[in-house]
């Protein structure tokens, strides 16, 4: 199975900070990276697809970057409903694997 | 609009069986593959099973497979989770999700059911 390490596992930042979330894939996986945003009690909700597309209706201050086996996911200015967990996907190869999620809350 | 709405979680003991529905509404259902995703309380997310958009493949976790079974029917648009020889570590919310791409398995998830929570 391809391991994917997120870093770091949790963070806090303020209202406005740039924040950036890494995920490392144990092996390539070309860009087949997705991001996901779950907030508490919520289903988890995909924010970009292929490792730099935005998904339809997610505000334009998160962008994704990366190929092969280093990926990030960045928030350019970070809004009061930003804070929540977030996990990447691999999808290159069975089984799809998810990193083990970063927390980001409020300093 | 995409609705994915989940079924049939509850308490059962250890040892017995479970069947999870998940109604799928607002886009052509016999055109994508779904999937079963869980997570256990306060851990991450957990990928379980997916099932092709004509219903012929079918993949299942190391953790899953042999106890349970994910079928479809495209008669009442309705994906379904067999879950046999339950084990306190299936206690999970159970997430239906529908694949990222039509008819192709893309094996990401772009539409998600709010999860229903099984506990053994």
């Amino acid at each position: 199975d391809i391991q994917m390490t997120q870093s770091p596992s949790s963070l806090s930042a303020s209202v406005g900070d740039r924040v950036i979330i890494t995920c490392r894939a144990s092996q390539g996986i070309t860009n087949d990276l997705g991001w996901y945003q779950q907030k508490p009690g919520k289903a988890p909700k995909r924010l970009i697809y292929a490792a730099s597309n935005l998904q339809s209706g997610v505000p334009s201050r998160f962008s994704g970057s990366g190929s092969g086996t280093e990926f990030t996911l960045t928030i350019s200015s970070l809004q009061p409903e930003d804070f929540a967990t977030y996990y990447c996907l691999q999808h290159n190869s069975y089984p799809p694997t998810f990193g083990q999620g970063t927390k980001v809350d409020i300093k | 609009q995409v609705q994915l709405v989940e079924s049939g979680g509850g308490v059962v003991q250890p040892g017995r069986s479970l069947r999870l529905s998940c109604a799928a509404s607002g886009f052509t259902f016999s055109s994508y593959g779904m999937h079963w995703v869980r997570q256990a309380p306060g851990k991450g997310l957990e990928w379980v099973a997916v099932i092709s958009h004509d219903g012929r493949n079918k993949y299942y976790a190391d953790s899953v497979k042999g106890r349970f079974t994910i079928s479809r029917d495209k008669s009442k648009n309705t994906l379904h989770l067999q879950m046999n020889s339950l084990r306190a570590e299936d206690t999970a919310v159970y997430y239906c999700a529908r694949d990222g791409r039509v008819v192709t398995l893309n094996l990401s998830f772009d539409y998600w059911g709010q999860g229903t929570l099984v506990t053994v």
